[in-house]
């Protein structure tokens, strides 16, 4: 079955300007995080949606922002974005998991966003 | 907070070597899981190990966590070319008040195999 896609797979912006990723799961997969990727932090966790609904978030700034559709595809904007926000974005679907149980992640090739 | 120290940062070894690379925390985790990331890529998942002192063996690669859950090794026997890439161990936890588990990752161990 096809994987996780991203899309765009590049993308440069200027600061100030906002972007949006896109992020469709595997097909049966509900739940979708989002990470940044950067030499410096290594990878972080930014928020997980399941069934439209945001379920846990990382700490990062408000102008990181997701939402999730009814077909589990997931979008994350970043507004007024920073050279610091230079990074490797990913999107990783997984199954939703009740307490103690656990599913195997998924991730995406992921979208490279250059701020300039 | 918790946090995945994993060491070396950087691993440059010749094909046919063996090495380990290690992934230690503060923190105990419910799962731990070891991923391969290569260029332009996402992570793969290589294992993920439950259990407190539990061994698993994946081809050239075995993967051990600590009695404690609170770290991880993998070693790789006689390397390969194609062992290259990022190295990366990811806890899982299930945060106050949330109804999935969450993963903090480490920041990776680079690993090159030269010919």
């Amino acid at each position: 079955k096809a994987g996780v896609t991203q899309t765009p797979r590049y993308l440069i912006k200027t600061r100030g300007q906002q972007v949006t990723l896109s992020c469709s799961p595997i097909s049966g997969h509900r739940s979708v995080s989002w990470y940044q990727q950067t030499p410096g932090q290594g990878l972080q966790f930014l928020f997980e949606y399941f069934s439209e609904t945001q379920r846990n978030k990382g700490n990062f700034p408000g102008r990181f922002s997701g939402r999730q559709f009814s077909n589990s595809r997931s979008e994350m904007n970043v507004s007024t974005l920073e050279l610091g926000d230079s990074a490797l974005y990913l999107c990783a679907s997984k199954r939703w998991a009740t307490s103690g149980a656990y599913n195997e992640q998924f991730f995406g090739p992921g979208t490279r966003l250059t701020v300039l | 907070t918790q946090l995945l120290e994993q060491s070396p940062q950087f691993l440059s070894i010749q094909e046919g070597e063996n090495l380990t690379v290690y992934c230690n925390s503060s923190s105990v985790f419910s799962s731990l899981q070891w991923y391969r990331q290569e260029p332009g890529e996402g992570p793969v998942l290589l294992v993920t190990v439950v259990t407190g002192g539990e061994v698993k063996k994946l081809k050239r690669l075995t993967f051990q966590f600590g009695d404690a859950r609170k770290d991880s090794s993998l070693h790789i026997t006689a390397a390969q070319t194609g062992d290259t890439g990022l190295y990366l161990c990811a806890g899982a936890h299930y945060p106050r008040g949330g109804s999935n588990y969450k993963l903090t990752f480490g920041k990776g161990t680079l690993l090159t195999v030269n010919p």
